[in-house]
């Protein structure tokens, strides 16, 4: 089966732009998960989605991230305005069931503000 | 939350033997997992314990002691492309589809 698919891989802009990033997961997942690793520190959880409903966005840092997921497909993750602290890899993953045993990750998208 | 500590780097000749510690403390534990991560690519699952003991998957096995909230991550007869980083995630009953993660452990084998 083809893997969670992120684009883009790399992304540079200026404080204030906006970025979407987006995350394909593997079909037939119904859980889909956003993480973000910021340099030097652990990844750290950003939102859980059931189909297209979001079940637990605790680990959002700010209301300047919006995350949707039309349809229970694909997810998009909006940033903006966004900031230099945004800066990092965000990693999404998927799991058929509710990740007992563990999740299939994305290889990321590696946002640089500037 | 958990604390999850595991050391930021390890070195290791090729052939040799790494033992990766990792210890945690969270309120219901509910799971340990591994994943190695080459640089630029997906975190990858590598072992998963919520028991006591030792779990071997062909050259790498995973410990766990629940008592003592610690586990190791146990690398054989390392290989070049073994060089990687190594992240420990710990699950809570609390909430069962979140991980949290430590830093990671960049493992470097040296010819």
């Amino acid at each position: 089966e083809a893997g969670v698919t992120q684009f883009p891989s790399h992304s540079v802009i200026e404080k204030g732009q906006t970025v979407t990033l987006r995350c394909d997961p593997i079909s037939g997942h119904d859980n889909l998960y956003w993480y973000r690793r910021v340099m030097g520190k652990e990844i750290k959880f950003l939102l859980h989605f059931v189909k297209e409903s979001k079940q637990d966005e605790s680990g959002m840092p700010n209301n300047r991230f919006l995350a949707e997921r039309t349809g229970g497909t694909y997810s998009t993750l909006k940033v903006q305005p966004a900031e230099l602290e945004d800066s990092g890899v965000y990693f999404c993953a998927s799991s058929r069931d509710r990740g007992i045993y563990g999740y299939t990750f994305g290889s990321g998208t590696r946002l640089t503000v500037v | 939350g958990q604390n999850i500590d595991q050391p930021t780097e390890m070195t290791a000749t090729e052939g040799a033997i790494v033992q990766i510690n990792c210890t945690y403390q969270t309120s219901g534990f509910n799971g340990l997992f591994w994943y190695q991560q080459h640089a630029g690519e997906a975190p990858t699952f590598l072992s998963y314990n919520v028991l006591d003991g030792l779990e071997e998957k062909g050259r790498f096995s995973s410990f766990l002691s629940r008592s003592k909230g610690y586990s190791y991550l146990l690398l054989k007869e390392l290989q070049m492309k073994d060089s990687a980083s190594y992240l420990c995630a710990v699950r809570d009953r609390s909430n069962d589809y979140k991980l949290s993660f430590g830093a990671g452990t960049t493992v470097t084998v040296r010819a």
